[in-house]
């Protein structure tokens, strides 16, 4: 089951806004509004950031935003700041499985 | 507090057999699709397998199909992972994680318990 195709790394400037791309097929991420968005900092287990596309669950800053067209996904995260410095992990629910990841992108806060 | 604390993990041989259980605390656990994720050393991450609220809906990833088997027990608030045949490839943390209703997002996690195939 291949990975949903995020790229390998992000960077932006504290104060700026970045955007992560995630993109699918019509199996999974164009075909359900079911994805997710996960920051994960070294060595701690996941977070959610986004859910259903675009809802935030209770908690998260609403610097992050997320967004979907056709096939690929969109998780935007606005006036970065230091602390946003994380990999980020978009997933979908999937057509014959149930849930698929993407490969995970590092974003770096320069 | 909401909580998940997964235990189980250690060192096996290729070929053998391990058992991962997840204590879950501070929810109803019996009204929640649960979920395992594992990550290999430096990796990302990979979704392993889904048990429904009632246990009567399993769902594998196609890697794993066959050798490992998720199940739980509602009156003990616990999710369990039996997982045979193992290979090197299985080598990852594991996460217990409880999934938000009528969705895949996983919205609670454990900490995770190390598992490592090796000779």
């Amino acid at each position: 089951q291949s990975a949903l195709t995020q790229p390998a790394s992000v960077s932006g400037s504290p104060g700026q806004s970045i955007t992560i791309s995630c993109t699918g097929t019509s199996s999974d991420v164009g075909g359900y509004n079911y994805v997710s968005w996960y920051q994960q900092h070294p060595g701690k287990a996941p977070k959610l950031m986004i859910y259903a596309v675009s809802n935030r669950p209770s908690g998260v800053s609403n610097r992050f935003s997320g967004s979907k067209s056709g096939n690929t996904a969109s998780l935007t995260i606005s006036g970065l700041q230091a602390e946003d410095e994380a990999d980020y992990y978009c997933s979908s629910f999937k057509t014959s499985s149930h849930v698929i990841f993407g490969g995970g992108t590092k974003l770096t806060v320069l | 507090e909401v909580q998940l604390v997964e235990s189980g993990g250690g060192l096996v041989q290729p070929g053998g057999s391990l058992r991962l259980s997840c204590a879950a605390s501070g929810f109803t656990f019996s009204s929640y699709w649960v979920t395992w994720v594992r990550q290999a050393p430096g990796k990302g991450l990979e979704w392993v397998a889904s048990v429904s609220a009632d246990g009567s809906d399993k769902r594998y990833v196609d890697s794993v199909k066959g050798r490992f088997t998720i199940s739980r027990d509602n009156a003990k608030n616990s999710l369990y992972l039996q997982m045979n045949s193992l290979r090197a490839e299985d080598s990852a943390m594991y996460y217990c994680v409880r999934l938000i209703t009528g969705t895949i997002a996983m919205e609670v996690w454990g900490q995770g318990t190390t598992v490592t195939v090796s000779s």
